[in-house]
């Protein structure tokens, strides 16, 4: 069975902090990694990690891939009000591109 | 282009009731699945589908039926509505490839008394 685990479950940082969330899986055939951003409603796309494509970065936010290691890291530096959210990890397989997601990471950002 | 339309947003059904979630898209997308997000589980996966006339189960299928009859709609039926089946339902779509992101639909509000 497809296995994606998240940590921390929840996370409280003062604003301006730097922030590292996990994610480790154990799946068949993988093919990538998603992060998402889901804040009141529906998940919003951040990231795609492939085996061609093993780190992104968009602004004050990255993600790495360790295909050694099965995980992957999201990082937020100098952390705002606006990143408050649950951070969604998400591993695509190849055979039949199922979906499986973590419990997510639930971010708190205090001002 | 609407995406992923979901109906309805908010839902209130008795123990036993059945309904049905409507879900479309118009992304002429392959792939499109059913999750229920409940507080600190996640997002779990209810069935899915890759391709008209093929649907497989998730984690979470029992208590939920689906069908696939054309690549625009995907519909998930609740034959008889528990409590146990209180939560947020999301649909999603994405396209075949190894570069496509799932997209969501707005989201459903289901609460079974």
């Amino acid at each position: 069975e497809d296995k994606v685990v998240q940590s921390p479950l929840s996370l409280v940082v003062h604003e301006g902090d730097t922030v590292t969330l996990n994610c480790s899986y154990e799946v068949t055939n993988f093919r990538s990694l998603l992060w998402y951003k889901q804040e009141k409603k529906a998940p919003t796309f951040l990231f795609m990690l492939t085996s061609s494509g093993i780190e992104k970065k968009s602004g004050r936010l990255s993600s790495i891939l360790d295909k050694k290691e099965l995980s992957s890291i999201l990082n937020i530096t100098a952390t705002q009000t606006g990143d408050s959210a649950i951070y969604l990890c998400a591993v695509e397989t190849s055979i039949n591109e199922k979906l499986t997601f973590g419990t997510g990471t639930r971010l708190t950002i205090i001002p | 282009n609407a995406g992923v339309t979901q109906t309805p947003k908010f839902q209130v059904l008795k123990t036993g009731q059945s309904m049905t979630l409507q879900c479309a898209q118009d992304m002429n997308h392959e792939y499109m699945s059913w999750y229920r997000q409940d507080p600190g589980m996640g997002l779990r996966l209810i069935h899915y589908s890759v391709g008209a006339g093929i649907t497989d189960q998730g984690e979470v299928p029992n208590g939920y039926n689906v069908s696939r009859s054309t690549t625009e709609d995907f519909p998930l039926r609740l034959l008889s509505a528990a409590p146990s089946q209180t939560s947020v339902y999301f649909c999603a779509s994405k396209g075949q490839g190894v570069s496509e992101k799932l997209f969501f639909g707005s989201g459903t509000q289901l609460s079974v008394l």
